[in-house]
């Protein structure tokens, strides 16, 4: 158990429709990152976020979004959703931002979009 | 740009036969190297990684990593496989700004 968790485990929903992934960083950890994996894609980086504020965009779509909250959990927003959103998403949490951080990742949030 | 090739998509090995994973890594600095394991239906757990130093790492699970400089190689050993260690194998390499570009994967499958 890395102490990463995220809710829901699993999510189906329909093209068009918008949905909301949890995640709570481990204990201490003030930055959270995302990434989806997908089988056309592979594992990408999508957004990392440092004690509220957002430090770096990797390729993530302009219908996603993402928040960390004061309580640092985060959450990533993905609207108008399409069939190849379907993938899974991870939230990872460090301590920091200084180098030879580790990237505790979650257990994951499967999308399927139908 | 950095990023990480992993040249196996899949690899067939019989238990207690040994492992070596190949990863190579292009990367305009020093990279911090990392490997993370994923079984099926579960997330990504850490195995060992490079910051510096040793340039042989020891992690979990019995593996261990060679950071191969003139090669810009990061290969995955592991001396005798279970049953236990099938699944998809990640190499990533961390950029600057914190963010893991990760390898295409590995995935290993272990013969009785």
């Amino acid at each position: 158990d890395s102490g990463v968790t995220q809710t829901p485990k699993h999510l189906i929903t329909a093209t068009g429709q918008r949905v909301t992934l949890r995640c709570s960083p481990r204990s201490g950890d003030l930055s959270v990152y995302w990434y989806q994996q997908s089988l056309d894609q592979g594992l990408q980086f999508l957004i990392q976020y440092y004690n509220g504020e957002e430090r770096a965009k990797g390729n993530i779509l302009e219908r996603f979004s993402a928040q960390q909250f004061p309580d640092l959990h985060s959450e990533l927003n993905l609207s108008s959703l399409e069939l190849g959103d379907s993938a899974l998403y991870f939230c990872a949490s460090s301590v920091g931002l200084a180098g030879e951080e580790t990237q505790y990742f979650g257990p994951g949030t499967r999308l399927l979009v139908l | 740009a950095q990023s990480v090739t992993q040249p196996d998509i899949h690899i067939t090995v019989s238990e207690g036969a040994s492992l070596e994973l190949r990863c190579n890594y292009s990367y305009g600095a020093t990279p911090y190297l990392f490997w993370y394991v994923q079984s099926p239906g579960q997330g990504l757990q850490l195995l060992l990684k490079y910051f510096s130093g040793d340039t042989l790492v020891q992690g979990i699970k019995g593996f261990e990593a060679e950071f191969k400089r003139s090669q810009s190689s990061f290969n995955l050993r592991k001396p005798s496989v279970h049953w236990s260690d099938a699944a998809e194998y990640f190499c990533a390499v961390e950029a600057a700004g914190n963010k893991l570009t990760f390898g295409g994967g590995t995935r290993v499958l272990v013969k009785p």
